[in-house]
Order: C-alpha cells, then sequence, then structure tokens
C-alpha cells in the first residue's frame, strides 16, 4: 500500500514554543489530509481537514491560531502548534487521501503518529 | 451523516481463542469502512477495509469482517487470538472529505 511518512516521531519542547510536524505522502499525490489529535486512553478527535492549496477547515473546537495547519502541495501538509504548553502534549495523527487518478483511488493512509510532549 | 459505534471498550480472550469486536455504523449511503488497529504508542496500521465489492473482507494477520447491510453491522473476527492481537482496534467510516473513528476497543489477550 501507499505510504504516508510523518515527521518527528517523537518531540519534546519548552513551553512557549512553536512544533512543526510534517505529513507526507511518499509514493502518490494527497488530494486531502487529515490531522488527528488522541489523547490519552481515548479515541482519535479529528482537528482538521486540509486540501491541497486552500485553507484548513477546523473541526468546532480547535483553535485554528493555536494549531496552523499548511497544505502547500499534494504530498506534504505541515501541523505547527504555536506557543506551545503542557496541555498541548499528545499524539497527533495524520492520513491523507490518496487523489482519483493512480493507484488506491480514494483510498486513506495513516501516518505512523508524532507525540509530542511540553515541558 | 455518518458515524460507527464500537459496542465494547473493552473485551478479553484467552489466548488461542475466537475474537469478535463489534462495530455498527449509521450512513445515508453505501460506506466505506475500515478497521485498524493501534498497538501502544504507534501509528495506525489498516487491518482492512470494505469499499462495495465482496461483503467478507480478508484483512492481515488473520482478521477478517464481514459487512451485513441489513444489520448495519461490520464486525471484526479471527478464529484464534494471539498475544501479538492484544491492542486497540477501531472502526473507522469514510466519506471523500470525512473520516469519522470509532470510540475504539481495547483487546486483552490472556495467556
Amino acid at each position: 500500500g501507499a505510504v504516508v511518512s510523518q515527521h518527528p516521531s517523537w518531540v519534546i519542547c519548552k513551553s512557549g514554543t512553536s512544533v512543526k510536524i510534517e505529513c507526507r505522502s511518499l509514493d502518490f499525490q494527497a488530494t486531502t489530509m487529515f490531522w488527528y489529535r488522541q489523547f490519552p486512553k481515548q479515541s482519535l478527535m479529528l482537528m482538521a481537514t486540509s486540501n491541497e492549496g486552500s485553507k484548513a477547515t477546523y473541526e468546532q473546537g480547535v483553535e485554528k491560531d493555536k494549531f496552523l495547519i499548511n497544505h502547500a502541495s499534494l504530498t506534504l501538509s505541515t501541523l505547527t502548534v504555536t506557543s506551545a504548553h503542557p496541555e498541548d502534549s499528545s499524539f497527533y495523527i495524520c492520513s491523507a487521501r490518496v487523489g482519483l487518478r493512480g493507484p488506491h483511488p480514494g483510498e486513506l493512509f495513516f501516518g505512523e503518529g508524532s507525540r509530542l510532549t511540553v515541558l | 451523516a455518518q458515524s460507527v459505534t464500537q459496542l465494547d471498550s473493552h473485551v478479553s480472550v484467552s489466548e488461542g481463542t475466537p475474537v469478535l469486536l463489534r462495530c455498527n455504523y449509521s450512513s445515508s449511503y453505501s460506506p466505506s469502512l475500515f478497521w485498524y488497529v493501534q498497538h501502544p504508542n504507534k501509528g495506525l496500521q489498516l487491518l482492512l477495509k470494505y469499499t462495495s465489492a465482496a461483503t467478507l473482507v480478508k484483512g492481515i494477520n488473520g482478521f477478517e469482517a464481514e459487512f451485513k447491510k441489513s444489520e448495519t453491522s461490520f464486525h471484526l473476527t479471527k478464529p484464534s487470538a494471539h498475544m501479538s492481537d492484544a491492542a486497540e482496534y477501531f472502526c473507522v467510516t469514510a466519506g471523500y472529505q470525512k473520516v469519522t473513528f470509532g470510540t475504539g476497543t481495547k483487546l486483552q489477550v490472556i495467556p
């Protein structure tokens, strides 16, 4: 199947700093990418949906100025946690939906996730 | 609107016995349904998917699921549990612009 690479896998930062997480589709073009957050012992919560070249659509309750999402190309989306605080510590996962052309049309693939710890 | 309901938050089975993880869906159209597994501190791994082809879907590691429209169910099964199956399992439904996760079922395998 197709591969979605997330980087970094682990990141520790100081409170008040910003952290960028990258999500790349390695062998396909992703027309849509999704960002999720997983709280301990809970299901994944969709944070936002991003389409290449347009603004992300955020779910209710997600601060768009806090969690900046950029989907500048068909193979890369980034999530920047700005002015991170300890309560932002979480497991963040991205997924990418394959375009309708090429192999696996319309399918969804997930990254391995990024664990953020804010001290 | 689309949604999935995982009926059990925890399932405990003995090694070598069958596994049944239940999922019911709600969708106004023919859904795409997936089962994912997540081991501790790891990302999601696709077990299997249903996309309106065969109703019985075979996945990796001996798992399979049957799409039953009359029951709006997509239960995940495995004939014989292995210790390495202990993980959290998510039932997922996906439209083109929306993906909805179930609340997850934690599978415990007792030696």
